[in-house]
């Protein structure tokens, strides 16, 4: 167990729809990133907050946008979802605003039909 | 882009010592080395990281030369269960610190 929550586990959902995906970091974690990873893409970077600021950005479309609460959980908003949105949607925390050792939740499998 | 190059797939039998070797040629001078491995429909999971020379831990090895264009991932004595993607990671400052992942490494063991 990494420390750091994902919900919900599974979010089935249709296009054109919005969905959020939370996430909790590991205690005292200052850092949340988020990653996309299918099948054809691999494990895509889509943006970092660092407490409560976000730090990095990549990948991430314009429909997507995210943040980074005062209690340091982080929210993905999905909307205008469309079918190569399906994926696998993780969350990962790290102490410090620059950092390569990450600790990634379980994921979220978003399935768009 | 990820800033890393590794072996597509690599495949090994138990009990055998598994290298991984993987290209940095534009590493930051601050930066690590950190690699990780993912079993499938899970999160990464940190194995190790290191900056010169020679780091173990009690799952693997860490190898890098002086002058850290390249590293090479340690794997003791394999087991069915190292079967995963292993993925090496070094930071890229472009436009602020990433921390992007390459295609990573399938390595399958096989019995």
């Amino acid at each position: 167990d990494s420390g750091v929550t994902q919900t919900p586990k599974h979010l089935i959902t249709a296009t054109g729809q919005r969905v959020t995906l939370r996430c909790s970091p590991r205690s005292g974690d200052l850092s949340v990133y988020w990653y996309q990873q299918s099948l054809d893409q691999g494990l895509q970077f889509l943006i970092q907050y660092y407490n409560g600021e976000e730090r990095a950005k990549g990948n991430i479309l314009e429909r997507f946008s995210a943040q980074q609460f005062p209690d340091l959980h982080s929210e993905l908003n999905l909307s205008s979802l469309e079918l190569g949105d399906s994926a696998l949607y993780f969350c990962a925390s790290s102490p410090r605003q620059v950092s390569e050792k990450l600790f990634f939740g379980s994921g979220t499998q978003l399935s768009v039909l | 882009l990820a800033k890393t190059t590794q072996p597509i797939s690599m495949d090994s039998y138990e009990g055998q010592e598994v290298n991984i070797t993987c290209s940095h040629n534009n590493i930051a001078t601050n930066d690590y080395i950190t690699w990780y491995q993912q079993f499938p429909s899970q999160g990464p999971r940190f194995i190790i990281q290191g900056y010169k020379t020679k780091v173990t831990n009690e799952v693997a090895s860490l190898f890098i030369p002086a002058d850290r264009k390249s590293s090479t991932l340690s794997l003791p004595r394999v087991s069915l269960s190292d079967t995963a993607v292993y993925y090496c990671l070094v930071g890229d400052w472009t436009g602020g610190f990433k921390t992007i992942f390459g295609a990573g490494t399938r390595l399958f063991v096989k019995a």
